[in-house]
């Protein structure tokens, strides 16, 4: 079945530090990828996503880069701010064709201190 | 404009009641789609739907129901609640491809005694 891992459950930076957040995920065929993210009191959202025509999707100075080769997607910015706090999940969509249901991994808190 | 309303927003019930948890989407999206959050879980998927009157089991159904009476109606049963049934409930509404963005509602806090 279809897995999305995401080891780092806690990070902690501060304003203007370098955000890379690890995904792996496990599936067969070339899925569509995405990124949400949670502010406290609200339901995800998304941040960006990344089909098999692209390759690399951006958002809000956020980037994720689709890596067939090493199934991973992971998330990165270059300056964070003390508004990127919220929780950021990592998920699997269908394949081309199919129905589009969402595997989501376990979630990276992320804190940025001021 | 909130597109995904959820009802209602917390919700204290005892073992063995029965509890509804009932979303609106204003999206005109066909499918809807019912998630539990958990930490170390992230959220799973319990019952989705592709338009009213249809309803399938998502990965974690058991112990839940769910009915779709409208376009804009997704509700989610809880028949015999268990403690084990205490979590953040999500709806969310989106088109039926697999390059479809999803949009979650607000969440519902539920607490079985």
């Amino acid at each position: 079945g279809n897995s999305v891992t995401q080891m780092q459950g806690q990070v902690t930076l501060s304003e203007e530090e370098f955000l890379f957040i690890n995904c792996t995920y496990s599936t067969t065929g070339y899925p569509t990828l995405f990124w949400y993210v949670q502010y406290p009191g609200e339901g995800p959202q998304l941040l960006l996503k990344v089909t098999t025509a692209n390759n690399k999707g951006s958002s809000r100075g956020f980037e994720a880069t689709y890596d067939k080769g090493t199934t991973s997607f992971h998330l990165q910015k270059a300056s964070v701010q003390e508004s990127d706090s919220a929780v950021y999940y990592c998920v699997l969509g269908g394949v081309s064709g199919s129905f589009n249901k969402l595997t989501f991994g376990a979630g990276t808190r992320l804190a940025v201190c001021p | 404009e909130a597109a995904v309303t959820q009802s209602p927003r917390n919700k204290v019930a005892v073992t063995g009641g029965k509890v509804t948890l009932s979303c609106n989407q204003t999206n005109n999206h066909n499918n809807m789609y019912w998630y539990r959050q958990d930490t170390g879980h992230g959220l799973r998927l319990i019952h989705y739907s592709y338009g009213a009157g249809s309803t399938e089991k998502g990965d974690i159904p058991d112990g839940y129901k769910a009915s779709r009476p409208s376009q804009e109606n997704f509700s989610l049963i809880l028949e015999l609640a268990t403690p084990s049934q205490t979590s953040v409930y999500f709806c969310a509404s989106g088109d039926a491809g697999a390059q479809d963005t999803q949009y979650f509602g607000p969440g519902t806090r539920l607490l079985v005694l």
